[in-house]
């Protein structure tokens, strides 16, 4: 069954700190995989994609890693800001299948505290 | 600066009123969709239009739910009656997709519904 698990739930850091979400996926053929940032009361939006052939990309404070052997990825942000809380949410894409068959995690909710 | 419109940003009804959701994609987009976000499921996909064609809306309760997109500019999201466990965050999507390659999902900002 292909499925998105993203970890921790949830995650609450010092302003400054760094910190890093984790999201495994068994979704397989695979297209790319997105990081969204959802801030409380918006909609998600997109912080970077990453297809097969890529290792990591950055935007920003924000670094998304992926290891397409393992079906891992990781979103590390560094120096953290009270405006980085919000919720993470990993979306995969599987390969041929649709626009519609997105898979998507069911997020972790940060929180940056002064 | 282009965005997907949502209204109304919420909505508070009773057990068994009609709700209607509205939502304006990009201009130039050729995909739209729906989702509903609650706490315990997340993102769960209602229904997909390509080209203002309906391609998937397996994902909604057929007897209750009813999305259409009448023109290129407008897709609507029917509820009748509505019932409290549709009680979520809807949200509109629009993006470009070719040959089944997805490209950026815009989310608009989310209609809440609370069904009383």
């Amino acid at each position: 069954k292909n499925q998105v698990e993203q970890s921790p739930q949830s995650l609450i850091i010092l302003e400054g700190k760094n910190c890093t979400l984790q999201c495994n996926y068994t979704v397989s053929p695979f297209s790319n995989l997105r990081w969204y940032k959802q801030d409380t009361g918006r909609g998600p939006v997109s912080l970077t994609i990453m297809t097969f052939s890529e290792n990591t990309k950055s935007n920003g404070r924000y670094t998304a890693t992926l290891d397409a052997d393992t079906k891992q990825s990781s979103l590390h942000i560094t120096a953290s800001q009270l405006s980085d809380s919000a919720s993470y949410i990993c979306v995969v894409t599987p390969n041929g299948s649709g626009a519609n068959n997105l898979f998507f995690g069911t997020g972790t909710r940060l929180t940056v505290i002064p | 600066d282009a965005r997907v419109t949502q209204t109304p940003r919420h909505k508070v009804t009773e057990m068994g009123q009609e709700v209607t959701m509205r939502c304006q994609p990009i201009l130039g987009h050729n995909t739209v969709f729906w989702y509903r976000q609650t706490m315990m499921q997340g993102l769960e996909l209602l229904a997909y239009f390509r080209n203002r064609a309906p391609l998937d809306d397996s994902g909604m309760p057929k007897d209750r739910f009813s999305a259409e997109m009448p023109d290129a500019t407008l897709a609507t999201l029917k509820i009748q009656p509505s019932e409290p466990r549709d009680s979520a965050v809807y949200f509109c999507a629009s993006g470009l997709v070719y040959e089944e390659n997805t490209g950026e999902l815009f989310f608009g900002e989310g209609s809440r519904l609370t069904v009383l």
